[in-house]
């Protein structure tokens, strides 16, 4: 099994769509989760760490369930430049470095 | 606040050549990563410095690719020889402290993109 999974889509929804991106992460110790986002040619940057409490940022919801070791990342009113690629990502414990999924895509069009 | 800085932007060489790339990470910044990111994949950790010490370098291939990072601040990747698969962009990455949960936000470069033909 691999450490982040995600499903790689691509998702098209029209502007304005609510869409929801999963990603399941295999080792139970994994203290740090995070979503970044990734537009074409470009490095990826931090959208938003995920809290166990749950978190919302705008238009953006993140949820950690630790007990089934998924994240969700939920977009609703789709913009046009929300298109991009969204990648999981898990640190495991202090000290260690941040594990990728290879990342959702995303395309809203109008 | 200045960020990551790599270069080159663009390396394209010959199978069996080398090439190195360098990384200036955000000032203060003790944990330092270089990630291969292939087409269509999410970025693959290479090797995690903390200050100019190895911290993780079990994804390394060893036998052809080599990193430094002299001083605890800059930091070099060489691959040495390239292969065809070797074709990716190179990320270098930077955070305030890894072992603090709190700053491990990761900020990234723009990269290089590496042509191995």
């Amino acid at each position: 099994r691999k450490e982040v999974e995600q499903d790689p889509g691509p998702f098209n929804v029209p502007e304005g769509a609510t869409v929801a991106f999963n990603c399941t992460y295999s080792n139970s110790a994994s203290q740090s989760f995070f979503w970044y986002r990734q537009d074409c040619r470009k490095e990826p940057k931090l959208l938003m760490s995920v809290y166990s409490s749950g978190n919302e940022d705008g238009r953006f919801t993140a949820q950690l369930n630790r007990a089934s070791q998924y994240i969700s990342l939920l977009i609703r009113d789709s913009k046009l430049s929300d298109s991009a690629t969204y990648l999981c990502v898990v640190s495991n414990q202090a000290g260690t470095a941040l594990i990728f999924g290879k990342g959702t895509t995303l395309s809203v069009s109008s | 606040e200045a960020g990551v800085a790599q270069s080159p932007r663009y390396k394209i060489i010959e199978k069996r050549q080398s090439v190195a790339f360098w990384c200036n990470p955000i000032s203060g910044h003790a944990t330092l990563y270089w990630y291969q990111q292939i087409l269509g994949q999410g970025p693959k950790l290479l090797i995690q410095f903390q200050n100019n010490g190895v911290v993780d370098d079990s994804q390394l291939p060893k036998d052809r690719f080599s990193a430094e990072r002299l001083k605890g601040v800059d930091s070099t990747l060489k691959i040495q020889p390239a292969k065809l698969e070797d074709s990716a962009v190179y990320l270098c990455a930077s955070s305030l402290d890894s072992n603090t949960v709190s700053d491990t936000e990761a900020f990234f470069g723009q990269g290089t993109r590496l042509t191995v033909v």
